[in-house]
């Protein structure tokens, strides 16, 4: 059974610092998805990782997928308040019709 | 285009209530899925559709049931609500599987006293 891990579940950052946020996950897929979610709202697509090696970016995000490694990063250049949410990662389980498995979601929290 | 629509937003449930989750979309995505969310757990997955007439079980079935009988609409049925159904109920779809984010709706916050 596909498990995903995110690590830290939980970041308080100050601006303008870099961090990465990591996503494990335990059997072999090259699909990876990367969510946000704002406090009581929905989730929001940020970027589909499809192969070895991808690395999408959009503004201060960069995520990026090793699929030999089951490991993606998602990393955060110079923040900002507005990055202040809850970011989830989800895998796509291969075994098992391609059924989308997410991570418990790391909570980041941007101190101005 | 509204995307993904859920009703309500909120309810409130007493103990052995039955009630229905709406959920529409206008994508004319194939696949829809019914999700559950409790505080720092992420998503489980409840149910499924990869087309209308067609669904399936995902990860935390017990206790709902759902039905497809055209593109649009996937509702969700509780049946006899009990606390462990108190949640955050979100509504998705997609093109396709493999590759193919999912759009999501606002959610239905439920609470079952």
């Amino acid at each position: 059974e596909l498990k995903v891990e995110q690590n830290p579940l939980f970041l308080s950052m100050q601006e303008g610092k870099n961090y990465t946020i990591y996503c494990n996950y335990s059997t072999t897929s090259d699909r990876l998805y990367w969510y946000r979610q704002d406090p009581g709202k929905s989730l929001e697509s940020l970027f589909v990782l499809l192969s070895n090696g991808a690395v999408k970016q959009e503004g201060r995000l960069m995520a990026s997928l090793d699929t030999k490694a089951r490991l993606s990063t998602l990393h955060i250049t110079a923040a900002v308040h507005d990055l202040s949410a809850t970011y989830f990662c989800a895998v796509d389980d291969m075994n098992r019709d391609d059924k989308i498995i997410f991570g418990k979601g790391t909570r980041l929290h941007i101190l101005p | 285009n509204a995307g993904v629509t859920q009703t309500p937003k909120f309810r409130i449930l007493k103990i052995g209530q039955s009630m229905t989750l709406q959920c529409t979309q206008d994508m004319n995505h194939n696949y829809m899925y019914w999700y559950r969310q409790d505080p720092g757990m992420g998503l489980k997955l409840i149910y499924y559709s990869v087309g209308a007439g067609i669904t399936d079980k995902g990860e935390v079935p017990n206790g709902y049931n759902v039905s497809r009988s055209t593109t649009e609409d996937f509702p969700l049925r509780l049946e006899l609500a009990a606390p462990s159904q108190t949640s955050v109920y979100f509504c998705a779809s997609s093109y396709r599987t493999g590759g193919y984010e999912q759009y999501f709706g606002p959610g239905t916050r439920l609470t079952v006293t």
